[in-house]
């Protein structure tokens, strides 16, 4: 059954230092995004991504965050300069329709030093 | 503020008992999913309900979407150990994009 994947499972950095998150959506979708959960908290939604450009974004998702696609597989989400408080599980997540069931990746757990 | 709350945010109960979980809000969605997560990984599927007064089943488990598609309940007939986890439910509004706005969780503990 086609899954979301994510890499790495696990990233440790610095603060101040910039970090990739990546993802290989489902491959016939065409909507992809980005959550996060901070420990002990509710999945938000960061942004979404459609035809090559952002489709929606959050309040989260300021100028230190931006995505790219760049190629035909992987969805990356970049922190320019983490925080402390970027610390949490990213999921990345795709869908075939602009309203279809989104499905996860396992995550990858940010800890910001 | 919350858009979808749901209800109770904890659960334990025996082995063998039913339960329902809530998921309500005050704004209609074009979709809502039932996901489970468990401690440390992605939430994953349990199914999707998109047309109003919708119920759906999964072996054990009932959903049903409300007429107004305001709200959804879980209901779990006979729980066992297994179904201990994190349940959340996630909705998507019409014309206002296609995020998923996710429920704060229930969080049940089947013990044997």
């Amino acid at each position: 059954e086609p899954e979301v994947t994510q890499t790495p499972s696990h990233q440790v950095t610095q603060m101040g230092q910039e970090v990739i998150l990546r993802c290989v959506p489902i491959s016939n979708h065409l909507y992809f995004y980005w959550y996060r959960q901070i420990l002990g908290q509710k999945v938000e939604f960061l942004v979404s991504f459609y035809n090559n450009e952002i489709s929606e974004k959050s309040e989260i998702f300021d100028d230190q965050f931006s995505v790219e696609r760049p190629d035909g597989s992987n969805f990356t989400l970049k922190i320019r300069s983490t925080k402390l408080e970027d610390s949490a599980m990213y999921f990345c997540a795709s869908s075939g329709g602009q309203e279809g069931t989104q499905y996860f990746g396992p995550g990858t757990r940010l800890l910001v030093l | 503020t919350q858009l979808l709350e749901q209800s109770p945010q904890f659960l334990s109960i025996q082995e063998g008992e039913n339960l329902t979980v809530y998921c309500n809000s005050s704004s209609v969605f074009s979709s809502l999913q039932w996901y489970r997560q468990e401690p440390g990984e992605g939430p994953v599927l349990l199914v999707t309900v998109v047309t109003g007064g919708e119920v759906k089943k999964l072996k054990r488990l009932t959903f049903q979407f409300g007429d107004a598609r305001k709200d959804s309940s879980l209901h779990i007939t006979a729980a066992q150990p297994g179904d201990t986890g994190l349940y959340l439910c996630a909705g998507a509004r019409r014309y206002t994009g296609n995020q998923f706005y996710f429920g704060t969780g229930t969080s049940l503990t089947v013990i044997p």
